[in-house]
């Protein structure tokens, strides 16, 4: 089946200070890439979708200054954390999907987890 | 606006049967999923319902009623491994497809 990767798995940095994270899928071009957050014991809430290429579609109430989106290629897609803080930490999970999939299923990538000290 | 329901909480027991209730009021209907989600992963494809009926996969089933704006999983022969969190999830008519996913339920299921 489709593989999408994350990379950190997690993460833990200062107040104050950006983060990368970056989501790739391995074996398929994905046309659209989709970012979620998910707190302890809640379920997803997406934050953006982002199509290759173009600009991400962000989700009312997520600042796209904050959450800076980018899916420069149909392989890769990654979402920088600015000047994060304590409130940031989070479990964020990303997926991609393509034409052609049953479903048009969303693949995820094993989340990675940010700490923000 | 987007609202999709769930029951927070259930138990049950191993080799029992549980069904998992879901309820929606979305902008559109173009399909709804239900995923599965162990604790610090990512979650899993279990069923995918565009259709008024049931789908049968093994021992998870999974039924869709597009009038009432309801479906459910239904989980034969528990499994302890099946202990965890099933996330139903509703693309609604609009584009690039984004998934708008329900409150989650928390099975346990115990010996």
């Amino acid at each position: 089946g489709a593989v999408v990767s994350q990379h950190p798995s997690w993460v833990i940095c200062k107040s104050g200070t950006s983060v990368k994270i970056e989501c790739r899928s391995l074996d398929f071009q994905a046309t659209t890439m989709f970012w979620y957050r998910q707190f302890p014991k809640q379920s997803l809430m997406l934050m953006a979708t982002s199509n290759e290429g173009s600009k991400a579609t962000y989700e009312q109430g997520v600042e796209k200054d904050k959450f800076l989106i980018n899916h420069a290629s149909l392989t890769l897609s990654t979402l920088t954390v600015t000047s994060a803080h304590p409130e940031d930490s989070s479990f964020y999970i990303c997926s991609a999907t393509t034409s052609g999939i049953s479903y048009n299923e969303q693949f995820f990538g094993p989340g990675t987890r940010l700490t923000v000290l | 606006g987007q609202n999709i329901d769930q029951p927070t909480e259930m138990t049950a027991t191993e080799g029992a049967i549980v069904q998992i209730n879901c309820t929606y009021q979305t902008s559109g209907f173009n399909g709804l999923f239900w995923y599965q989600q162990h604790a610090g992963e990512a979650p899993t494809f279990l069923s995918y319902n565009v259709l008024d009926g049931l789908e049968e996969k093994g021992r998870f089933s999974s039924f869709l009623s597009r009038s009432k704006g309801y479906s459910y999983l239904l989980l034969k022969e528990l499994q302890m491994k099946d202990s965890a969190s099933y996330l139903c999830a509703v693309r609604p008519n609009t584009g690039f497809q984004k998934l708008v996913f329900g409150t989650g339920t928390r099975l346990l299921v115990s010996p």
